[in-house]
């Protein structure tokens, strides 16, 4: 079945950057996302990539996809105190197929 | 455009009660998801409704019930609930199955079971 694994907890100082990895199992996986949650909220959408991608960038963010050792990383850019939360990284086989397959999550805590 | 919207936010109910949670997706998405989230087992997925219709379900009792109505809005039911069945529900919404839309998250009910 689907398995994605992410390490617990990161922490980092603020300005500097931090790179969440994720490691998945499906190979047929379409669609790789990074999900924020921040403390008694929701899931924020952050970011996707397809999985014909290798490299996908938006503002802050990067995020790598190693498609040969299903590895994915979010590289986040001058990290600000605001960046503390959880992060999810999260497959699905995308279309017509919305169930979504969450990894453990990684706490970020970044040190002013 | 208004986001998801779940009711009611907090829940307290107690062993072998039912409970209804409610979600209303963004305007104009018709496919609804449930996923409950624990500190245990993570964010688990619990099933997806498109056009009234269940069309994926996770690995989860027959206690764990949805339905969605004719205007997209989804409740979920859990019935003779039990003290592992405290967690956050989380809903997303998208606009169909085979949109390339991804899935958009309410901000979740939390349910404690005493």
């Amino acid at each position: 079945g689907e398995d994605v694994e992410q390490s617990l907890f990161l922490s980092v100082r603020e300005g500097d950057s931090s790179v969440i990895n994720c490691t998945y199992t499906d190979s047929s996986s379409t669609y790789l996302y990074w999900y924020k949650q921040e403390p008694g909220a929701g899931l924020q959408l952050l970011t996707y990539i397809f999985s014909n991608m290798d490299m996908k960038q938006d503002q802050r963010l990067t995020v790598l996809l190693n498609k040969k050792d299903k590895h994915l990383s979010l590289r986040i850019a001058d990290t600000q105190t605001g960046d503390s939360a959880i992060y999810f990284c999260a497959e699905s086989r995308g279309r017509g197929y919305q169930k979504v397959t969450f990894g453990t999550g990684t706490k970020l805590q970044v040190i002013p | 455009k208004a986001g998801v919207t779940q009711t009611p936010r907090y829940l307290i109910k107690t062993r072998g009660q039912q409970v209804t949670l409610s979600c209303s997706p963004i305007s104009g998405h018709r496919s609804v998801s449930w996923y409950q989230q624990t500190p245990g087992q993570g964010l688990q997925f619990l099933f997806e409704y498109f056009s009234e219709t269940q069309r994926n379900k996770g690995n989860f009792p027959g206690r764990f019930s949805g339905r969605q109505f004719s205007n997209s809005r989804s409740e979920m039911n859990v019935s003779t609930l039990e003290l592992g069945d405290s967690a956050l529900y989380l809903c997303a919404s998208t606009a169909a199955p085979t949109s390339t839309d991804t899935q958009y998250f309410g901000p979740g009910t939390r349910l404690t079971v005493l």
